[in-house]
């Protein structure tokens, strides 16, 4: 099947500083690209849905302005978590979507980054 | 967002089979039934999906029920890597909203 990879995979981070989580899809075009968060003992989250080349559509309760994606090709997508926080501290996953996000297509996850905010 | 219910955990003797139910009641006519499971510390897993007829792949079964307001998914001998979360998605437009999903466990 097609591959996700994300980097980094771990990441300990200062209050107040900025990380970037690239997200890259190894052997197909992503049109589409998500990104999730999961807290210990949760679920996934969906934090946001990007389609290459335009702005990314942020789920309800999502700061946009805090979590910065870029999609810029269709084989990479980044989010940044802008002035970090510990509770931003958490397990942040994307995927992929080859075919466009459409409900027939299945997503591709990355294998996750874990991020924490001391 | 989640529509779907799922029992928080299940166990399964090693060799036999699982069924794993998924009630999603308020499914649409164009609603896919998507499962994927997800492993400790990794990103989810896709295991199998259908519409409207039971599908098979080498993963696992699915089995929808007639109305569509429920599915079973079907692992035909549970293995100690099948240990996992598994999450029963209905895929309305171009998101996925994951549910409490399935912990199974494999006793050896």
């Amino acid at each position: 099947g097609a591959v996700v990879s994300q980097h980094p995979s771990r990441v300990i981070c200062k209050s107040g500083t900025s990380v970037k989580i690239e997200c890259r899809s190894l052997d197909f075009q992503a049109t589409t690209m998500f990104w999730y968060r999961q807290f210990p003992k949760q679920s996934l989250m969906l934090m946001a849905t990007s389609n290459e080349g335009s702005k990314a559509t942020y789920e309800q309760g999502v700061e946009k302005d805090k979590f910065l994606i870029n999609h810029a090709s269709l084989t990479l997508s980044t989010l940044t978590v802008t002035s970090a926080h510990p509770e931003d501290s958490s397990f942040y996953i994307c995927s992929a979507a080859s075919g466009g996000a459409y409900s027939y297509n299945e997503q591709f996850f990355g294998p996750g980054t874990r991020l924490t905010v001391l | 967002d989640a529509k779907t219910t799922q029992p928080n955990s299940m166990e399964s003797n090693e060799e036999e089979p699982v069924h794993l139910p998924c009630n999603h009641s308020t499914i649409s006519g164009t609603d896919y039934i998507h499962w994927y499971r997800q492993l400790p510390s990794q990103g989810p897993e896709y295991v199998i999906h259908g519409l409207t007829s039971n599908v098979n792949n080498r993963m696992a079964s699915l089995a929808i029920a007639e109305d569509r307001k429920s599915s079973t998914l079907i692992l035909h001998r549970a293995t100690l890597r099948d240990a996992a979360v598994y999450y029963c998605i209905l895929i309305t437009g171009n998101q996925f909203y994951f549910g409490t999903g399935t912990s199974l466990t494999v006793i050896p």
